[in-house]
């Protein structure tokens, strides 16, 4: 997608490695989100950020955490990855929180932890 | 708490036929609603974006409505293709954006 990269697009990696996802923008958007995708729960946020260093937590936060060092920039680690996070992972942005804005989402990042 | 539902879970449907896409939500409260569309194994493109002042929003084939009072908003496809094959997502954003399951389309050549 246009504007919005993630990296890697695919990984597997063994049960309590650490493992960090990024998302990365050229659109200067000031929220960006992370999603987790999986059957039967849809789309659940994981972390948000509405700022470089400013983040909160979603609602299926446990067992992540994020980093924003720079506007373009949305990390997600998983410190100890779980059989349980084996997922499809999308970041989104928006640039307002008004309402003639939305969502931009990336291509995803499939995560298999085995 | 908000709610969204989206019925049916998956729809098949002869090519060429027009066809709604339904979205409910709980809390009329929103600021905007959002539609998206999803290929097996892609991200989601945004399809129309309708703000809680407007009733509807259009874009080539794709017509969507939204009416806040009755928690309600329908996705209308026109003249149906076998493209048009995909999973249809609504996303309502009030003080948080929250997303429905989807439903699957199939539409048969």
């Amino acid at each position: 997608d246009a504007g919005i990269t993630q990296s890697p697009r695919h990984k597997v990696t063994e049960t309590g490695t650490p493992v960090t996802l990024r998302c990365h923008q050229t659109e200067n958007h000031r929220y960006m989100y992370w999603y987790r995708q999986d059957p039967g729960h849809g789309l659940r946020l994981i972390h948000y950020s509405y700022g470089v260093k400013d983040t909160d937590k979603g609602e299926v936060s446990d067992g992540y955490s994020v980093s924003r060092s720079k506007t373009e920039d949305f990390l997600l680690t998983l410190e100890s990855a779980t059989s349980s996070q084996t997922s499809v992972y999308f970041c989104a942005i928006s640039e307002s929180w008004a309402e003639n804005y939305g969502y931009t989402f990336g291509s995803g990042t499939r995560l298999t932890v085995v | 708490k908000q709610e969204v539902t989206q019925i049916p879970a998956a729809l098949s449907v002869p090519e060429g036929e027009n066809l709604v896409l339904n979205c409910s939500f709980t809390d009329s409260a929103i600021y905007n609603l959002q539609w998206f569309r999803q290929d097996p194994g892609k991200g989601l493109t945004s399809l129309l974006l309708i703000q809680s002042s407007q009733r509807e929003q259009t874009s080539g084939r794709l017509n969507a409505s939204l009416d806040k009072s009755s928690g309600r908003s329908t996705l209308y496809i026109a003249a149906s293709q076998p493209g048009d094959s995909a999973t249809y997502l609504c996303a309502v954003r009030g003080d948080k954006i929250i997303f429905g399951k989807g439903t699957r389309l199939h539409i048969l050549p």
